[in-house]
Order: structure tokens, then C-alpha cells, then sequence
């Protein structure tokens, strides 16, 4: 299996400009998680779903974070208008099964930086 | 809300050394505690997960440890390499399927 799949890899835009992140899960996994990382505030999870149904998304900053998840293969994550403060490395996870019992596969991250 | 601290922020040692990294969880009502491992510029990988149920886990030279009832994990690495340079991060799951993570150690190991 190729792993979880995420793109783009690096992304430098603009403030006020719109963002698309993209992610592809393990084929077969159930749950897709999206996270930040940063220097200050570590990783922290924004949202995931489960059978492509948003489950938590108590983690999103505020509304100009935005996701979705169409089909069991596919996910975005996006900002609009982007600022400066939400430039981060975004992963996206994937696993089988939410209970305590499976590990979460990590992508390899978009570093995104806002101007 | 849980926090997780991790102890040190860095370490270095030189390489054949043993070390343990710590990690410490305010709340006991865990489901797991998974240790991994980020690369620079790249993403995490999982190395062990741990059950509430259990107390410890094993991989190859990677020993993890915990201790729900005080709050605690160690991962113990043994015959330390130039190759297990990283930051490792212990993630906490609770029961609302979230992870919380430590801020990481930063081992450097010198050849």
C-alpha cells in the first residue's frame, strides 16, 4: 500500500488568498483525521471523520477552516481567506477502526506558509 | 482537557548508549498510548501502541512502558544508533477518538 497520500507537498501563498489541502487515505480505513503541528502548539487534531461523516470538528480554529470528505478515498482542508498565524505542517491519518485498539497512519504532511 | 508533557525537550548520547525517554498524562482514562517517530520534514511513524490493558510493549531494540494509574510511559531504547536520530512524540487516545500529543524529545545520537 502506498500509504496516506497528501498534497501538495509545499504551499506558499499569499494572505488572503484561498488554500486547498488534499489527502488520500489507506484504502479500507474508516477514519480520517486532520492535524496541525506547530512550533508553539504542537500537534494538535482539527477534525476527522468516519465513514466520511464529520464526527468532531471541535478542533477547528475558527470558520475560515473548512473540510470535507466526498468519498472514503478523499479529503480537502481549506482556508479562506488564509493568514499569516495558520502557516503549519497539516497531516492527514488514516485507520481502521476508532476504538482504542488501531493505530493512526500519518501522511507526510503539507507545509504550508502564508506570506 | 489532557495534557501530555514529555521529559527532556532534548537529549543527545553517544551512539551503544541506553536512554529513556518519558512521557507523562494528566488523565488516566486512556484508551492507548502510541509512540512515534518524525523525521525532519517528514511525517510520523507509529513504533508501539500500548493498550490501557497493558504494560508494556516490545519492538526489536524499542521497549514502551506505562503506568496509567500515575500517568506515566518510557520508551527505552537499547544500543542506541546514528539512525534513531528524531524527535519522538507519545500520543495519548481517550474516548473521543481524539489523540493528544507531547511536544516531543529530540534525541541526537553521536556517532
Amino acid at each position: 500500500d502506498a500509504g496516506v497520500i497528501q498534497s501538495p507537498r509545499h504551499e506558499v501563498t499569499e494572505m488572503g488568498q484561498e488554500v486547498t489541502l488534499r489527502c488520500k487515505p489507506i484504502s479500507g480505513h474508516d477514519y480520517l483525521f486532520w492535524y496541525r503541528q506547530t512550533m508553539m502548539r504542537g500537534l494538535e487534531l482539527l477534525i476527522y471523520f468516519n465513514n466520511n461523516v464529520p464526527i468532531d470538528d471541535s478542533g477547528m480554529p475558527e470558520d475560515r477552516f473548512s473540510a470535507k470528505m466526498p468519498n472514503a478515498s478523499f479529503s480537502t482542508l481549506k482556508i479562506q481567506p488564509s493568514e499569516p498565524r495558520d502557516s503549519a505542517v497539516y497531516f492527514c491519518a488514516s485507520s481502521l477502526g476508532g476504538t482504542g485498539l488501531h493505530t493512526q497512519y500519518f501522511g507526510p504532511g503539507t507545509r504550508l506558509t502564508v506570506l | 482537557k489532557q495534557e501530555v508533557t514529555q521529559i527532556p525537550a532534548a537529549l543527545s548520547v553517544p551512539e551503544g548508549e541506553n536512554l529513556v525517554l518519558n512521557c507523562s498524562f494528566t488523565d488516566s482514562a486512556i484508551y492507548n498510548l502510541q509512540w512515534f517517530r518524525q523525521d525532519p520534514g517528514k511525517g510520523l511513524t507509529s513504533l508501539l501502541l500500548i493498550q490501557s490493558s497493558q504494560r508494556e510493549q516490545t519492538s526489536g531494540r524499542l521497549n514502551a512502558s506505562l503506568d496509567k494509574s500515575s500517568g506515566r510511559s518510557t520508551l527505552y531504547i537499547a544500543a542506541s544508533q546514528p539512525g534513531d536520530s528524531a524527535t519522538y512524540l507519545c500520543a495519548v487516545k481517550t474516548g473521543a477518538n481524539n489523540l493528544f500529543f507531547g511536544t516531543g524529545t529530540r534525541l541526537t545520537v553521536i556517532p
